[in-house]
């Protein structure tokens, strides 16, 4: 079945970086765009980044543009997010989620999808 | 682009319908999905292009609208429907969210 595990999250200190690890599986994932979005603690949910299937195009918030950087290993079936120069507000659950929709059996994914499956998220806290 | 869901908060009964409106700040076609979200948990998709129902999604849910105007609407409130839920628009990137609408037990 379809799945996607985050990692990476951990207590780090203001300036720090930290790369956060979206491994996928059960479906082809060459196909298909991935994004992070996040969510502080008791707040609303932040789409972070995407990158789409075959790494072509990557695009990002305002919020995190030029600190974020969203990358992925299609023979690795896995995408990465490296958070540099971590501050305090970037503190929240990070979810990576596929782009894409399944119908009458078959799966797609293309430009304005929804994001049908999501991880179940890593906590990144940042404290010093 | 810029997304208001209305209201931010919502005490209902079981057995109640319900709708959520979420309106953006400029016109995006019918890219628009719903998504549930309980507590701890991660978001589950509800409704995507609009009004497009996701798989294994009860047929109480529903979405319409295009443009700037959508609505969600629980038409019988289940006790597993208790949660948050957040519109995102996927017209432009950044692919922004509501700043959701938590559904409360009355």
């Amino acid at each position: 079945q379809v799945q996607l595990v985050e990692s990476g999250g951990s207590v780090v200190q203001p300036g720090r970086s930290l790369r956060l690890s979206c491994a996928a599986s059960g479906f082809t994932f060459n196909r298909y765009a991935i994004h992070w979005v996040r969510q502080a603690p008791g707040k609303g949910l932040e789409w972070v980044a995407v990158i789409w299937d075959d790494a072509t195009n990557k695009y990002y918030a305002d919020s995190v543009k030029g600190r974020f950087t969203i990358s992925r290993d299609n023979s690795e079936n896995t995408v990465y997010l490296e958070i540099n120069s971590l501050r305090v507000e970037d503190t929240a659950v990070y979810y990576c989620a596929r782009e894409g929709y399944c119908s009458g059996g078959a799966c797609y994914s293309s430009e304005h999808d929804p994001l049908d499956r999501w991880g179940q998220g890593t906590l990144v806290t940042v404290s010093s | 682009i810029q997304l208001t869901q209305s209201p931010s908060s919502l005490s209902a009964s079981v057995g109640d319908r319900v709708t959520i409106t979420c309106r953006a700040s400029q016109g995006i076609t019918s890219h628009l999905a719903w998504y549930q979200q309980r507590p701890g948990r991660a978001p589950k998709l509800l409704i995507y292009a609009a009004s497009t129902l996701q798989g294994g999604v009860p047929s109480r849910f529903s979405g319409s609208g295009s443009g700037t105007d959508f609505t969600l609407t629980i038409s019988s409130l289940q006790p597993e429907d208790f949660a948050t839920y957040f519109c995102q628009q996927l017209s432009t990137y950044p692919y922004t969210f509501g700043q959701g609408t938590m559904l409360e037990i009355k």
